[in-house]
């Protein structure tokens, strides 16, 4: 089974630059979350997917941050203009739908590592 | 108030030997899992393990088990016959019922095996 598939691995960029990452969730798995990973700190989640509408985004700086599902499946994030306090890894993971506290197949993808200079 | 907390930046091994790291939790709801992921230097989250709230007994999966106190509100990761590969960062996190099915991560453990 293909796992979450991420692209580009990395990234590097100017501060007030634009920059788009992709995710393709793995197939049959309606719920998809975009996290944040800040070096030395564990992952936070920046909006949760299912299928093509937003469960959650009370975490995303909707200022600069954007996401969307296309068609219930594959998924952008993008930063416009990116901050230096936004070099982070960007990890995308799928789950299938339901609301459980158990595990359930819930996978991370490899990640972006972005770099803001 | 953090929901999970890991201690220890950092640990060492010796090859062959085991570890503990610990990982405690806070939580109001009833319905709970806890989870611990490896991140090795290449990015990706590896699931290694889950226990859920209404288990009575501790979950193991190969080397690895999960010292559930439900009590103290505690689940540490014990590592037997450590591996030079076992060398990662370790994620304790947990999931709500209650919050959907987003995770809660601690700030990760440093494990260094030596050999």
């Amino acid at each position: 089974e293909a796992g979450v598939a991420q692209s580009p691995r990395y990234k590097i960029i100017e501060k007030r630059q634009s920059v788009a990452f992709w995710c393709n969730p793995i197939s049959g798995h309606a719920t998809l979350y975009w996290y944040q990973q800040i070096l030395g700190q564990g992952p936070k989640l920046l909006i949760q997917f299912q299928n093509n509408g937003v469960v959650d985004d009370s975490q995303l700086p909707k200022d600069r941050f954007s996401a969307e599902r296309l068609k219930g499946v594959d998924s952008t994030l993008k930063i416009q203009p990116a901050k230096l306090e936004d070099s982070a890894v960007y990890l995308c993971a799928s789950s299938p739908p339901g609301r459980t506290p158990e595990w359930d197949g819930y996978t991370f993808g490899s990640g972006t590592r972005l770099t803001v200079v | 108030a953090q929901k999970i907390t890991q201690t220890q930046p950092g640990m060492f091994v010796q090859e062959k030997e085991a570890v503990t790291l610990d990982c405690t939790y806070d939580t109001s709801d009833q319905s709970y899992g806890l989870f611990w992921y490896k991140q090795p230097s290449s990015g990706e989250m590896i699931f290694l393990i889950y226990q859920g709230s209404y288990d009575e007994q501790n979950a193991t999966e190969g080397r690895y088990s999960l010292n559930f106190q439900k009590a103290r509100k505690s689940a540490n990761l014990v590592i037997s016959a450590s591996q030079l590969g076992d060398s990662a960062m370790y994620f304790c996190a947990m999931r709500e019922r209650d919050t959907g099915n987003q995770f809660y991560f601690g700030t990760g453990t440093s494990l260094t095996v030596i050999p």
